[in-house]
């Protein structure tokens, strides 16, 4: 149980595009799903919470008009990248929690976005 | 906010040796410590974590132990074998947000 996929797995898009990444909760309801973003060879760094059927709460540094999140149901949140730029390309991942499983995180298997 | 340190950053183990990662926290009110495991170009695995009303964890060849009072939590991996070979995050939560450590580049050498 607790499984979380993401799709793509990859994805390449040429700069000034806008990419969107899915995270889906398979086989439990997420009241909360977490965007990170990862550098090679570097710690997870939180880019957002969101709950589902309110808006996402961006963490400091964070520009929400260019990572746009959705929490539209509890098995779906998406993330665009919107305007991609070279600095863009990152490692981005999910997690979701589920109710009353306090800070407990299933996390997803990452997004490669490379922008040209 | 919470501030998580871990060390070592890169850690070589002979297999079948044990490997004891180290993290220490800031925020008092932290209570969920998990350990996540990470392979090259995958998201993390948690492999095993502790709550704060428990000293100790363990779960086959992994354990956790957490002092509160000098807010620091270790993984203890014992019979390393090849398959460990990976990097290793801790992290706390005070709150639903957990921080990351830094992580430990874990080899085990054959």
């Amino acid at each position: 149980g607790a499984v979380v996929s993401q799709h793509p797995s990859r994805v390449i898009c040429k700069s000034g595009t806008s990419v969107k990444i899915e995270c889906r909760s398979l086989d439990f309801q997420a009241t909360t799903m977490f965007w990170y973003r990862q550098f090679p060879k570097k710690s997870l760094m939180l880019m957002a919470t969101s709950n589902e059927g309110s808006k996402a709460t961006y963490e400091q540094g964070v520009e929400k008009d260019k990572f746009l999140i959705n929490h539209a149901s509890l098995t779906l949140s998406t993330l665009t990248v919107t305007s991609a730029h070279p600095e863009d390309s990152s490692f981005y991942i999910c997690s979701a929690r589920a109710r009353g499983q306090g800070a407990e995180q299933y996390f997803g298997p990452g997004t490669r976005l490379t922008v040209t | 906010g919470e501030n998580v340190e871990q060390h070592p950053s890169t850690l070589s183990v002979q297999e079948g040796d044990s490997a004891v990662i180290k993290c220490t926290y800031s925020d008092s009110a932290s209570n969920y410590f998990p350990w996540y495991k990470q392979e090259l170009g995958k998201g993390p695995q948690l492999i095993i974590d502790i709550r704060s009303n428990v000293g100790e964890k363990k779960d086959q060849r992994i354990a956790v132990t957490l002092n509160k009072t000098a807010k620091h939590f270790s993984l203890h991996i014992t019979e390393t074998q090849p398959e460990d070979s990976a990097v290793y995050f801790c992290a706390a939560a005070p709150n639903e947000k957990l921080t990351f450590g830094t992580g430990t580049r874990l080899t085990i050498i054959p």
